[in-house]
């Protein structure tokens, strides 16, 4: 099945513990992308790939990290979580223009 | 820079009634343009999108939009209204030379009456 995962799902940490969110995909796309979404504000991209070791800042790159070594996995760094990243994230795919999201990574930073 | 603009937050409409939900984007040559949908605790799907050719462009679960170039409008709509339409609707805008850059607006939540 065509699919983007991420894990985890759910996550709470505290202030300045850094976590990775992974994400992962099997439909062999070139591009992938992080959101996040936030009541009132819509997805607001953090960053993007066009392909491996190929990465680009969205509109709300500060306080994360990426990484692209290979095309499948993109992860989601947060060297040292602060409470203004608390917040819904979406991992994305894309063919085509077409975003294939993943289940969203639901992260409290206490 | 290009930005995305869906002025209303909130619109409540009654099973059975015609549905309209604007989106406007500001983007000087002719963008990809997307419709989002998001229900409760889930993630998106792709309802429709327009690339080029025929303005009025068909969706998934009934529902059509049509870009307008001169408006800078790509609005949803829906002649008739299901309970189960009742989520969050994303509009969304990409160029063509960057297809993964993708601009969303803020969001328009459906409530549907019974």
């Amino acid at each position: 099945e065509a699919q983007v995962t991420q894990n985890p799902r759910y996550l709470i940490t505290v202030t300045g513990k850094k976590l990775t969110v992974t994400c992962s995909q099997n439909m062999n796309h070139e591009y992938m992308s992080w959101y996040r979404q936030d009541p009132g504000l819509g997805l607001r991209q953090i960053y993007y790939s066009m392909n491996v070791e190929v990465t680009d800042k969205g509109d709300v790159p500060e306080g994360y990290k990426v990484s692209r070594k290979e095309k499948r996995n993109f992860p989601l760094i947060l060297e040292s979580p602060s409470p203004n990243q608390t917040s819904l994230y979406f991992c994305a795919s894309t063919k085509q223009g077409e975003q294939f999201f993943g289940p969203g990574t639901r992260l409290t930073v206490l | 820079a290009q930005s995305v603009t869906q002025p209303d937050i909130h619109i409540t409409v009654s099973e059975g009634a015609s549905l309209e939900l604007r989106c406007n984007y500001s983007y000087g040559a002719t963008p990809y343009l997307f419709w989002y949908v998001q229900s409760p605790g889930q993630g998106l799907q792709l309802l429709l999108k327009y690339f080029s050719g025929d303005t009025l462009v068909q969706g998934i679960k009934g529902f059509e939009a049509e870009f307008k170039r001169s408006q800078s409008s790509f609005n949803l709509r829906k002649p008739s209204v299901h309970w189960s339409d009742a989520a969050e609707y994303f509009c969304a805008v990409a160029r063509g030379s960057t297809l993964g850059r993708l601009y969303f607006g803020r969001g328009t939540q459906l409530t549907v009456w019974p």
